[in-house]
């Protein structure tokens, strides 16, 4: 089966400028995830979408972060305006319902913030 | 405040010999562990796992070790190989809910 399709794979842009990153999850996966990896951290869960719907945002940065996930199938996240600090690798994952614990991640897009 | 931690940031383990990897957890409320791989420039890639029901669970070279008791977990790798080196991340859940990760353990195994 195809795996987690993320782009790009690399930007750099200058901080107050936007950013969005795409996701495409595994065919059939209903639940997909953004992580975000700091660079010497774990992954940290920005959002969580169960089909179209938002599950756990909690820790998604409202005013400058947004996710959105039209037809349950692939998501965009986006960035405006981006900071220094939001420099990292935005991971996506996505999970079936049978094997809700054990996502299958993306290869990540890796934001620079100059 | 990290609920998952990986106390030691690397290892190096010689080629044919044992690696030990350590992951401890402050939550309670977490009932399915898992570890993950992590080769650079790719993904998190699924390894192992064991639910809070079981304190043991094998799949080839890799072993999970969970004592709950002491809310620690531990990933065995024998015999450790080469292909073997990469960043290992520890992550636990509560019932079908958000993973929350270690910061990671980098693994060397020197041929």
């Amino acid at each position: 089966e195809a795996g987690v399709a993320q782009s790009p794979r690399y930007k750099i842009i200058e901080k107050r400028q936007s950013v969005a990153f795409w996701c495409n999850p595994i065919s059939g996966h209903a639940t997909l995830y953004w992580y975000q990896q700091i660079l010497g951290q774990g992954p940290k869960l920005l959002i969580q979408f169960q089909n179209n719907g938002v599950v756990d945002d909690s820790q998604l940065p409202k005013d400058r972060f947004s996710a959105e996930r039209l037809k349950g199938v692939d998501s965009t996240l986006k960035i405006q305006p981006a900071k220094l600090e939001d420099s990292a690798v935005y991971l996506c994952a996505s999970s079936s319902s049978s094997g809700a614990n054990v996502l299958t991640f993306g290869a990540g897009s890796r934001l620079t913030v100059l | 405040d990290q609920q998952v931690k990986q106390n030691s940031p690397s290892l190096s383990v010689q080629e044919g010999r044992i690696s030990i990897l350590n992951c401890d957890y402050t939550n309670s409320m977490f009932d399915y562990f898992l570890w993950y791989k992590k080769y650079p420039a790719e993904g998190p890639t699924f390894l192992i796992s064991i639910s809070s029901i079981k304190d043991k669970n094998e799949d080839g070279r890799f072993t999970v070790f969970l004592n709950k008791s002491a809310k620690h977990l531990s990933l065995h790798i024998v015999p450790s190989q080469p292909g073997d080196s990469a960043v290992y991340f520890c992550a636990a859940s509560s019932g079908a809910n958000n993973l929350f990760f270690g910061t990671g353990t980098r693994l060397t195994v020197i041929p």
